[in-house]
């Protein structure tokens, strides 16, 4: 079975700061991968998505990811973080025929002002 | 723009009490998807449905039960709760079900089984 490895399970920055949040992913083969942030008592939104093409994509809120596919990686970026981009962000891949996304453990984040 | 719509928001029941939610896929939307977030936990696949026949399943327990029906809503039937199933429930619909079709994701339905 697949697996999303995320590293940071708490990470904690001040505002302006560069954020980086790794992703792993198991599945060898051809995949879809997704970041979704979660804010407090809020639904899952997407942030970006990579199906195929440029490996750096990028999404809302200035966010923007790079797929490595020799590291099986798929780790998202900000430049400069704010505030409100405090949240919980779940890295997720969809693979094969599975119809489910598989989901990492997620990344709490909180920015400092 | 429509986005999915859950039924209930906030659920409470009894231990071995049943539960029904229901979910609203976006209009024009084919598949549905339920998941569950355990307190602190990543979302787990449950279960799927395209043009109202299951699709696919995950770690949905042989309690609960779920289905789509011909206006493409679902509905997930939980039986015999535990305290465990205690989570927030999400719903997620797209168009068609292949890899690259894009989940949207529900506000959730909260259980909280005492």
């Amino acid at each position: 079975a697949q697996s999303v490895s995320q590293h940071n399970h708490h990470v904690i920055l001040s505002e302006a700061a560069s954020l980086e949040l790794g992703c792993n992913y198991s599945y060898g083969g051809t995949v879809n991968l997704f970041w979704y942030v979660q804010y407090p008592g809020q639904h899952l939104q997407l942030l970006l998505k990579y199906f195929s093409g440029d490996p750096l994509v990028k999404g809302i809120k200035g966010f923007e990811a790079e797929f490595i596919k020799s590291k099986f990686s798929f780790n998202l970026r900000k430049p400069s973080v704010q505030w409100s981009d405090t949240a919980e962000y779940f890295c997720a891949v969809k693979s094969g025929g599975a119809d489910g996304l598989t989901f990492g453990k997620g990344t709490h984040l909180i920015i400092q002002p | 723009a429509a986005g999915v719509i859950q039924s209930p928001r906030h659920l409470i029941k009894e231990k071995r009490e049943t539960a029904t939610l229901k979910c609203y896929p976006i209009p024009r939307h084919d598949t549905v998807y339920w998941y569950q977030q355990g307190p602190g936990q990543d979302p787990q696949f449950l279960i799927s449905f395209y043009e109202k026949m299951q699709s696919d399943k995950g770690s949905i327990p042989d309690r609960f039960s779920a289905q789509q029906f011909s206006d493409y809503h679902s509905e997930l039937n939980m039986s015999s709760l535990e305290l465990g199933d205690s989570a927030l429930y999400f719903c997620a619909s797209s168009l068609g079900r292949g890899r690259s079709n894009e989940q949207f994701f529900g506000p959730g339905t909260r259980l909280t089984v005492l």
